[in-house]
Order: C-alpha cells, then sequence, then structure tokens
C-alpha cells in the first residue's frame, strides 16, 4: 500500500524557469494539500484540492504559483518564473475525507527546491 | 491566524529519559495532531487528540490537551536514539472553513546512547 509519492525529490532550477512539482496521494485519498517548509520552520498551508477542485488557496501567493489535481494522474504544483525565495521544501499530503474530519494527514518525503 | 508554539525549540537527552514538549495555540480548535519528521523526509502521523480529549496515549507517547489554557504536551517515555527527529503540533480548526491544518516551528529532539 504505496504512501504518499512525490517527485522529483530534488529539483533545481535557474531563475526565471519552471518549477513543476508533483504529487500521488494515497490509493483512495482525494483531498490533497500542498505545504512549503523553509530551513529550521514548520509547514506553512498552500493549497487544498480535492479531484478537479481547488477548496483553499487562502495560503498560495497570487502570482506565479498555481496547483491543480486533474480527475486522472497527479496533484502538480506549478511554479513560473522562479526567484531565489522560492527555495524550500514542499510537501504534499492526503486523506480520504475533509481535513476537519478528525483525522491525520498523510505527507510524501518532499521535493527540494534549489533556485540558482 | 493561529498558530501553535512549540517549546523548548530544542531538547537534548540520554537514551532511557523521558522527553516531553510542549504547545500552545491561539484560537478555538477541533483537535491538536502531533507529528515527527526525521530529517530530509516527510512528516509521520503520531497522534491525534480532540477538543473534547484530555488525554491520550500510544505506545511509548502520552498526549495532553488542556483547551482552556490553549496548551498540549507530548510526553515520550523510555526514549530511544530512533526517536531523535523534529516533532511538530498541529492545529486544525472547524471554524476556519477550508483551513488546512496549523503547524508550529517544532521542538527539535536529540537522544544520545
Amino acid at each position: 500500500n504505496a504512501g504518499v509519492m512525490q517527485n522529483p525529490r530534488h529539483l533545481v532550477r535557474r531563475r526565471g524557469q519552471e518549477a513543476r512539482l508533483r504529487c500521488s496521494p494515497m490509493k483512495g485519498h482525494s483531498h490533497v494539500y500542498w505545504y512549503r517548509q523553509l530551513p529550521e520552520e514548520g509547514l506553512k498551508f498552500m493549497v487544498y484540492l480535492q479531484k478537479e477542485n481547488i477548496i483553499d488557496e487562502s495560503g498560495m501567493p497570487k502570482e506565479r504559483f498555481s496547483a491543480e489535481f486533474p480527475k486522472e494522474g497527479p496533484s502538480i504544483l506549478r511554479i513560473q518564473q522562479v526567484v531565489r525565495g522560492d527555495s524550500a521544501a514542499y510537501f504534499c499530503a492526503s486523506s480520504p475525507r475533509p481535513h476537519n474530519s478528525n483525522q491525520p494527514q498523510h505527507f510524501g518525503d518532499g521535493t527540494r527546491l534549489s533556485i540558482l | 491566524s493561529q498558530q501553535g508554539e512549540e517549546d523548548p525549540q530544542a531538547l537534548s537527552i540520554q537514551e532511557g529519559e523521558n522527553a516531553t514538549m510542549n504547545c500552545s495555540y491561539k484560537t478555538s480548535i477541533n483537535n491538536l495532531q502531533w507529528y515527527r519528521q526525521n530529517s530530509g523526509r516527510g512528516l509521520v502521523h503520531l497522534i491525534l487528540i480532540r477538543s473534547n480529549e484530555r488525554e491520550k496515549h500510544s505506545g511509548r507517547l502520552r498526549v495532553t490537551l488542556d483547551t482552556s489554557k490553549k496548551s498540549s504536551s507530548l510526553l515520550i517515555t523510555a526514549s530511544r536514539a530512533a526517536d531523535t527527529a523534529s516533532y511538530f503540533c498541529a492545529t486544525d480548526s472547524y471554524n476556519q472553513a477550508g483551513t488546512a491544518l496549523i503547524f508550529g516551528k517544532g521542538t527539535t529532539l536529540s537522544v544520545s546512547s
């Protein structure tokens, strides 16, 4: 029973390029959450998606960042025209029911994004 | 927005000792969860305590919740070197529609043999 799968594990981009981060939730999970973690910090919520719908994107920057969770395939977090400040670890989590159902979230091992 | 704050930021103990970490938060919650993160890895869920619960156990873990003080503690008994990790509390509020877990900055635990 595979857990949450994120790829790539490490991604290096130059300033101005695009970064695409992928997340396959656990089998049977239709709720996906993206978080960002800076060094020595906790995780900061970015966006919460259900299949084909963005439920809450209040934690995501208004520009350059977008997320999707299509009917088929993984969830994608896309960062356009990356800047040095985008360097961080990006974690995806999934759950079988909505976040406020008194249940844990299951996390992937993250994608570490480095901007040169 | 509400945020869990863990205390202490770092804790160093010997194997066999107990480790206690505390977490404070600001607003009413639906539940509070504790997660562990090993270096370079994702978070692993440890325990969830609901707002109407006061104490919960899981193996060597004991979590307490005091909603009047808006605080929680995580106790790890008889610690092992493998417990070395960062520990985060996360709060989930049903009052904040659509908002996911709010994490604190974590406590870094080092257990030496």
